[in-house]
């Protein structure tokens, strides 16, 4: 019940196309959502996250979609570039849990952008 | 501002030998300390996380220890290392962050990582 399923595994799309990114939960009590963007030989870095009472929020060029009914989110990435090539995370955590932020994390997407 | 500090960033250990990876954190005081691990291809694993000096908790069993001597200090340790434990750690440091009135969740922030071989 704790697991957050990702995908694609990875994701080859051309410079100026959409890439998204799915990921779903079956936690009902996750309240927060965040998507992590990691480059090669790097620790990983927030991107953008959301909080169950809003449906979409976008920065830039990047855009979360939640539907809390269906426990899914996605990471919609428009006009990608091969600089977003990198691997994603998606991760979701509880709410009450304390002083920690133990983030449960999906599996990962590699984003490759060909020119 | 903060930063995180992660070394050794490479390493390549025999079967049997102790390890030692070291983080500290600057300009922030209290933080939540966390080690994860992520292995080739797959997604990344909390191994321990700290509240507070000398408090650790451990998420899965396994052959490694975590210490946290000093507020903004994590280490992880083994005393012998397995074939099994290679992969790329990952110290992460989050604080608390209200939200709603509720004590919630902070964002996390991952250190360089350091990249474990063991041969």
């Amino acid at each position: 019940q704790q697991q957050v399923k990702q995908s694609p595994q990875s994701l080859i799309v051309q410079k100026g196309g959409i890439s998204i990114i799915n990921c779903a939960y079956e936690n009902t009590a996750f309240d927060y959502f965040p998507w992590y963007q990691q480059f090669p030989g790097k620790g990983p870095a927030l991107l953008i996250a959301i909080r169950p009472d809003v449906s979409e929020k976008k920065e830039g060029r990047f855009t979360i979609s939640f539907n809390k009914s269906a426990k899914q989110f996605s990471l919609h990435i428009m006009d990608s570039q091969p600089g977003d090539s990198a691997t994603y995370f998606c991760a979701a955590i509880p709410q009450n849990t304390g002083t920690a932020s133990k983030l449960t994390f999906g599996t990962g997407t590699r984003l490759q952008v060909t020119l | 501002s903060q930063t995180i500090h992660q070394w050794p960033a490479t390493l390549v250990q025999p079967v049997g030998s102790p390890l030692s990876l070291e983080c500290t954190v600057e300009g922030t005081s209290n933080p939540n300390l966390y080690w994860y691990r992520q292995a080739a291809g797959r997604g990344l694993q909390l191994l321990f996380y700290s509240v507070g000096i000398g408090q650790i908790s451990s998420e899965v069993p396994q052959n490694l220890s975590a210490s946290r001597p000093q507020d903004r200090q994590f280490i992880l340790s083994s005393k012998k290392l397995l074939l099994s434990d290679s992969g790329f750690y990952l110290c992460a440091w989050s604080v608390l962050v209200s939200y709603g009135g509720q004590a919630n969740t902070g964002e996390l922030f991952f250190g360089e990582g350091s990249r474990l071989t063991v041969l």
